[in-house]
């Protein structure tokens, strides 16, 4: 199944910039790269996706490797609120599109 | 706009019971998608549905089922429930299947079979 590969935590001070990366070495010409949060006691919540460009929305950025193989999560500046649990995850299209969740990355945000 | 609402927020079912949980999926949104999260496996996928169709299945027993209505609202059944069923199910829409599409979470139902 789609699989990728993030570290189990990362910890950031408050008004920081945050980095969080993904591999996904196995990725295939059609995957998309979704990102999800999730804040404790509620469900994941969308961040952004890509392809192959980077893309930027109101929320964060991500940096597409040029070969795909691995991607970068960017907070811009974290706070408090977005301390939560980063899913990368890999999206196949076509009728057997699912969201395959991984562990993902617990994200801690220092005062 | 009313984000996806899932009901009830709290369940205590006995084993061996049968539980039904609700979705209600973002007005326009035709992709209904179905996740279990415990904390020993993470989130998993269960089914999920298109326009009142089962497009994919994730690997759960046949005791984990589901419909979707002519209004895209679904439903989750779980018959003859087990101990390990206690987990918080999810309920997520979108407005097609593809990879390039994103979805939207509900909070979830807290199952708990005692």
């Amino acid at each position: 199944d789609a699989k990728t590969t993030q570290p189990n935590s990362m910890e950031s001070n408050e008004e920081e910039p945050v980095h969080l990366p993904c591999n996904h070495s196995t990725i295939s010409g059609t995957d998309y790269i979704h990102w999800y949060r999730q804040l404790p006691s509620q469900g994941p919540e969308y961040v952004i996706h890509g392809l192959t460009s980077n893309v930027n929305n109101r929320m964060a950025s991500l940096a597409i490797a040029e070969d795909r193989k691995s991607s970068t999560l960017i907070l811009h500046r974290a706070t408090l609120r977005d301390a939560a649990v980063y899913y990368c995850i890999r999206a196949r299209g076509g009728s057997n599109y699912k969201l395959t969740f991984g562990k993902g990355t617990l994200l801690t945000v220092n005062p | 706009k009313a984000g996806v609402t899932q009901t009830p927020r709290y369940l205590i079912k006995t084993r061996g019971q049968q539980v039904t949980l609700s979705c209600s999926p973002i007005s326009g949104h035709r992709s209904v998608s179905w996740y279990q999260q415990t904390p020993g496996q993470g989130l998993q996928f269960l089914f999920e549905y298109f326009s009142e169709t089962q497009r994919n299945k994730g690997n759960f027993p046949g005791r984990f089922s589901g419909r979707q209505f002519s209004n895209s609202r679904s439903e989750m059944n779980v018959s003859t429930l087990e101990l390990g069923d206690s987990a918080l199910y999810l309920c997520a829409s979108s407005l097609a299947t593809a990879g390039g599409i994103g979805y939207t979470f509900g909070s979830g139902t807290r199952l708990t079979v005692v």
